[in-house]
C-alpha cells in the first residue's frame, strides 16, 4: 500500500499570503489529521477530519482551516500568513475507527514565510 | 489536562552501546494508548509502536524493546546495540479522545545521535 503523501514538500511564501497544502491518505482510510511542528513549540495538533468533517481543532486561530473531500484526500489553508507559520506541517491518516487507531504520517510540507 | 514528558533533549552515544528513552505521561484517563514515532532527517514521522493502557507487556522487536510501567505512568524504549541509522528525533505521545475522534499529544521529542 502506499503511505500518506503531501505535496507541496517545500514552499516558500511572503507575510500576508496564503497557502494550500495537499494530503492523500492511505488507501482505506477516513481520517486525516494535520499537526504543525516548530522547534519552540513542538509538534501541535491543528484538526482531524473524518468522512468529509471536522471533528476536531486544536487551538490554532482562524487563519488555520481545512477541508476533506469524497475521496478522503484533504487540504489545509492558511490565510494572511505570518513569520511564525514558518514550520513543518504534518498530515496523518487512519481507518477513522476511534481514539485507538493508529496514525500514519507524511513527509511533511516544509513551509518557510518570509 | 494529557501531558508528556521525555526529559532527555539529546543524547549521544557510540554505535553498539544500549541506550534508553525516557518518557512519562500525565492523564486522567483510565483507557489510553502510548505511541514511540521516529523522525529521520527527512522528516516523516515513522510509527514504531502502539500500547493500550490494560497491556503493561513488555515487548521486543529486533534491538527495540519498550517497557511500560503504568505505577510509575512510563513508557520507556531502549535501543539494544544502536547503530547509526538509528539517529533521529523519538517522539512519545499519548492518544486523547476528543469528540468522537481524537488527537496525539506529543512529547518534545529526544535527538539520538549514534557515533561509529
Amino acid at each position: 500500500k502506499a503511505g500518506v503523501t503531501q505535496t507541496p514538500r517545500y514552499l516558500i511564501k511572503t507575510r500576508g499570503q496564503q497557502v494550500t497544502l495537499s494530503c492523500s491518505p492511505i488507501s482505506g482510510h477516513r481520517s486525516v489529521s494535520w499537526y504543525q511542528q516548530t522547534p519552540g513549540q513542538g509538534l501541535q495538533f491543528l484538526f482531524e477530519y473524518f468522512s468529509e468533517t471536522q471533528r476536531n481543532k486544536g487551538n490554532f486561530p482562524g487563519r488555520f482551516s481545512g477541508r476533506q473531500f469524497s475521496n478522503s484526500r484533504s487540504e489545509m489553508n492558511v490565510s494572511t500568513l505570518e513569520l511564525g507559520d514558518s514550520a513543518l506541517y504534518l498530515c496523518a491518516s487512519s481507518t477513522g475507527t476511534g481514539w485507538k487507531d493508529t496514525q500514519y504520517f507524511g513527509p511533511g510540507t516544509r513551509l518557510t514565510v518570509l | 489536562a494529557q501531558k508528556v514528558t521525555q526529559a532527555q533533549t539529546e543524547i549521544s552515544v557510540v554505535e553498539k552501546e544500549d541506550v534508553t528513552l525516557d518518557c512519562v505521561y500525565e492523564t486522567r484517563d483510565t483507557t489510553y494508548y502510548l505511541f514511540w514515532y521516529k523522525q529521520p532527517p527527512s522528516g516523516e514521522l515513522v510509527f514504531l509502536i502502539r500500547r493500550n493502557s490494560f497491556d503493561e507487556q513488555n515487548e521486543i522487536s529486533g534491538r527495540y524493546s519498550w517497557n511500560f510501567q503504568k505505577s510509575t505512568s512510563s513508557f520507556n524504549f531502549t535501543i539494544t546495540a544502536s547503530q547509526v541509522v538509528d539517529s533521529a528525533v523519538y517522539f512519545c505521545a499519548l492518544s486523547e479522545a476528543l469528540n468522537s475522534g481524537y488527537a496525539l499529544n506529543f512529547g518534545k521529542g529526544t535527538s539520538l545521535l549514534v557515533t561509529p
